[in-house]
C-alpha cells in the first residue's frame, strides 16, 4: 500500500501519560499535515511541514503538543501530559508542494485518554 | 470563528434521488474548494474539487456548483446509492497546497 500510513491505529492511555504517533506520507510528497478530528466535527488543522521545516502551527497546538519531521520523510506527533480533552482522531495528510494538488489522508490514530 | 459553514448536518435521501449539501465561506482569500467523503473509521478521501474560475465541475455522479459572489458552493450527488452513505465535508484553502479549513460535515444516509 503506497498511501499515507499512520501508526498506531488506536491508542488508549491514562491521563498524564505521554503518547507519540507516527505518520509515513506518500513517498514523493514533500508537504505533510496534521489534523485533529473530534466526534461529529470536521478535521481541524494542527500543523504542517514542507520537507523538514515546520511552516505553520495552529493555536490549537498547545505547548504539550510537538511535531517533528526530522529527515523530511516520516513525522511524529507527541502529546505530553495527556488530558481527557485530547481524546480525538489524529489525522495525517500529505501532498506535493505544487499549487492545486490533492491532499491524501491516512486512516488516522484514534486516541482515548482515560 | 467558523470560516466554512456547512448544511444540513444530516440528510436522508431515497435511492436514486439527488443529495444536495451546501457550504458558505467568509474568507475571500480562499480559492480552492474540495469535497471529502469519510466512512466510519477511515480518513477523509477527496471526491471532487473546484477553483473559483469555473462555476461548475462534474465528475461522474458528483457535481460542484460554485457561486463566487455569494461565497457559496454545493455538492450534488445524482442517482444517490446506499454505498454513498457517509459523512461529507466541504473545505477551503487559499491555495491547493496549504492547510484546509473544513466544514462540520453532513451525514448522508441513502435508503432503499
Amino acid at each position: 500500500d503506497t498511501g499515507v500510513s499512520q501508526n498506531p491505529r488506536h491508542k488508549i492511555t491514562k491521563r498524564g501519560q505521554n503518547v507519540t504517533f507516527r505518520c509515513d506520507p506518500i513517498s514523493e510528497h514533500n508537504r505533510l499535515y496534521w489534523y485533529r478530528q473530534t466526534l461529529g466535527q470536521g478535521p481541524e488543522f494542527l500543523t504542517y511541514f514542507q520537507n523538514e521545516a515546520q511552516l505553520e502551527k495552529s493555536r490549537l497546538l498547545s505547548d504539550r503538543f510537538s511535531a517533528e519531521r526530522p529527515k523530511g520523510s516520516f513525522s511524529t506527533l507527541e502529546i505530553q501530559r495527556t488530558e481527557q480533552g485530547d481524546s480525538a482522531m489524529y489525522l495525517c495528510a500529505s501532498s506535493l508542494a505544487n499549487v492545486g494538488t490533492e491532499a491524501f489522508f491516512g486512516q488516522g490514530t484514534r486516541l482515548t485518554v482515560v | 470563528q467558523q470560516q466554512v459553514k456547512q448544511s444540513p448536518q444530516s440528510l436522508i435521501v431515497q435511492k436514486g434521488g439527488i443529495s444536495i449539501i451546501n457550504c458558505a465561506y467568509e474568507n475571500t482569500a480562499f480559492d480552492y474548494f474540495p469535497w471529502y467523503q469519510q466512512f466510519p473509521g477511515k480518513g477523509p478521501a477527496l471526491l471532487i474539487a473546484i477553483r473559483p474560475d469555473v462555476s461548475e465541475k462534474k465528475e461522474g455522479r458528483f457535481t460542484i456548483s460554485f457561486n463566487k459572489s455569494a461565497k457559496q458552493f454545493s455538492l450534488h450527488i445524482m442517482d444517490s446509492q446506499p454505498g454513498d452513505s457517509a459523512t461529507y465535508f466541504c473545505a477551503a484553502s487559499p491555495s491547493g497546497n496549504t492547510p484546509l479549513v473544513f466544514g462540520k460535515g453532513t451525514r448522508l444516509s441513502v435508503i432503499a
